[in-house]
């Protein structure tokens, strides 16, 4: 079946560095595209979202990259930071049909000191 | 905090038992989804409403579950004779269709544990 998958389940990175988060995605016909961060007990929060015509979108520390050639989408986090601990999502849906949201299993970034 | 809030935060039932959790979106959003999520693993999807329209319902949504949004603000998901099996984090977003995206806005979820 369709579905968005992760290449790495956990990633550890220092204090300090970039962080690059990968995400395969299967479906041809999504469109949409975001990056959601859970932390513990806590619902998805969004971060960043890129639509299937733009292959990057910077945010506030975070970068979101396209490559619709071979369905990949990567999440970069710039100086990483204790508070940026959690498990992040990415997920794909289709706009303005019926826009539910297929997420993929998580990658979990954890910052060492 | 992002506005939509749920109720309650956790929720601890023996099996057979019915339970009911709540879901208030965001005020002006006309479109609110319900996800399940189990450890490890992502939401997944189990139906959404537009107003106060049930457009689709997954195939994780067995005969048990059933969702209302009657005045097409808030919503609440019934869960009838609850299994073990059914303990998992009940997820609510809501997003605004016409808004320019269809970004979905999470709630904090309700926590079902099925003894």
């Amino acid at each position: 079946g369709e579905s968005v998958g992760l290449h790495l389940p956990t990633l550890s990175v220092q204090e300090g560095d970039n962080s690059i988060i990968n995400c395969a995605y299967s479906n041809s016909a999504s469109d949409y595209f975001i990056w959601y961060k859970q932390e513990s007990g806590k619902g998805p929060q969004f971060i960043i979202d890129i639509r299937s015509n733009m292959d990057k979108r910077q945010g506030q520390r975070v970068t979101v990259l396209l490559n619709k050639t071979v369905k990949h989408l990567s999440l970069q986090i710039a100086a990483t930071q204790p508070g940026d601990s959690a498990v992040y999502f990415c997920a794909e849906t289709t706009m303005n049909r019926d826009d539910k949201i297929i997420f993929g299993k998580g990658t979990r970034l954890h910052i060492l000191p | 905090d992002t506005g939509v809030s749920q109720n309650p935060r956790h929720k601890i039932t023996k099996r057979g038992q019915n339970v009911t959790f709540r879901c208030d979106p965001i005020s002006e959003h006309n479109r609110l989804y319900w996800y399940r999520q189990t450890l490890g693993q992502g939401p997944e999807f189990l139906t959404y409403f537009q107003n106060e329209a049930q457009l689709e319902k997954s195939r994780l949504l067995s005969d048990r579950f059933s969702a209302e949004r009657p005045k097409g603000s808030f919503s609440t998901l019934e869960i009838q004779r609850t299994e073990q099996g059914d303990s998992a984090m009940y997820l609510c977003a809501s997003s605004l269709l016409g808004g320019g995206t269809d970004t979905q806005y999470f709630g904090p979820g309700t926590r079902l544990t099925v003894l």
